[in-house]
């Protein structure tokens, strides 16, 4: 089946640091890419449309410049969280549909980054 | 406003049954798709109905009314594993998911 392999799974920084989180599709091609945020016993949020090759789409309220995405290649999405502080502490999850899938197929998921910001 | 409802928990007995409901008010619908969420965990695809009907797949099920904008998610022979949370989302008109707030499902022994 699709895996998404989503890097790093935990990862604790200190606040003020920036934070890397990657996200591959190993065994497909995804021309778009999918970032969640899900806080504790809440839905998934989604903060932005990764668009490879082009500038992703960000949904209302999410702060571009603090949530840098980049989607340089048909497998690898990136979501760097700039100067991150306590409240940016979450769950963050990226997922990814086939390109050579339906519309309607299903997004395939990685297994979620814990961020905490001391 | 688009809109998904499911309880925000549910109790059950191993070996029992048990139905997790979902309601939904969106602009256009392609589809419903049931995810399954273990704690601390990425959810992981179920099932997926966009015409009327019962979806059976193994111990799992899947109804779907889009004239009531109503689903549910059928377990059968439950299982300690089954703890987990069940997402709802559908695909909106412009192939946009909406999620439910998900529904933890506690199993006890």
């Amino acid at each position: 089946g699709a895996v998404v392999s989503q890097h790093p799974s935990r990862v604790i920084c200190k606040s003020g640091t920036s934070v890397k989180i990657e996200c591959r599709s190993l065994d497909f091609q995804a021309t778009t890419m999918f970032w969640y945020r899900q806080f504790p016993k809440k839905s998934l949020m989604l903060m932005a449309t990764s668009n490879e090759g082009s500038k992703a789409t960000y949904e209302q309220g999410v702060e571009k410049d603090k949530f840098l995405i980049n989607h340089a290649s048909l497998t690898l999405s990136t979501l760097t969280v700039t100067s991150a502080h306590p409240e940016d502490s979450s769950f963050y999850i990226c997922s990814a549909r086939d390109l050579h899938g339906a519309d309607n197929s299903p997004l395939h998921f990685g297994n979620g980054t814990r961020l905490t910001v001391t | 406003g688009q809109n998904i409802d499911q309880p925000t928990e549910m109790t059950a007995t191993e070996g029992a049954i048990v139905q997790i409901n979902c309601t939904y008010q969106t602009s256009g619908f392609n589809g419903l798709f049931w995810y399954q969420q273990h704690a601390g965990e990425a959810p992981t695809f179920l099932s997926y109905n966009v015409l009327d009907g019962l979806e059976e797949k193994g111990r799992f099920s899947s109804f779907l009314s889009r004239s009531k904008g109503y689903s549910y998610l059928l377990l059968k022979e439950l299982q300690m594993k089954d703890s987990a949370s069940y997402l709802c989302a559908v695909l909106d008109s412009n192939y946009q998911l909406i999620w439910g707030a998900g529904t933890k499902l506690i199993i006890k022994p």
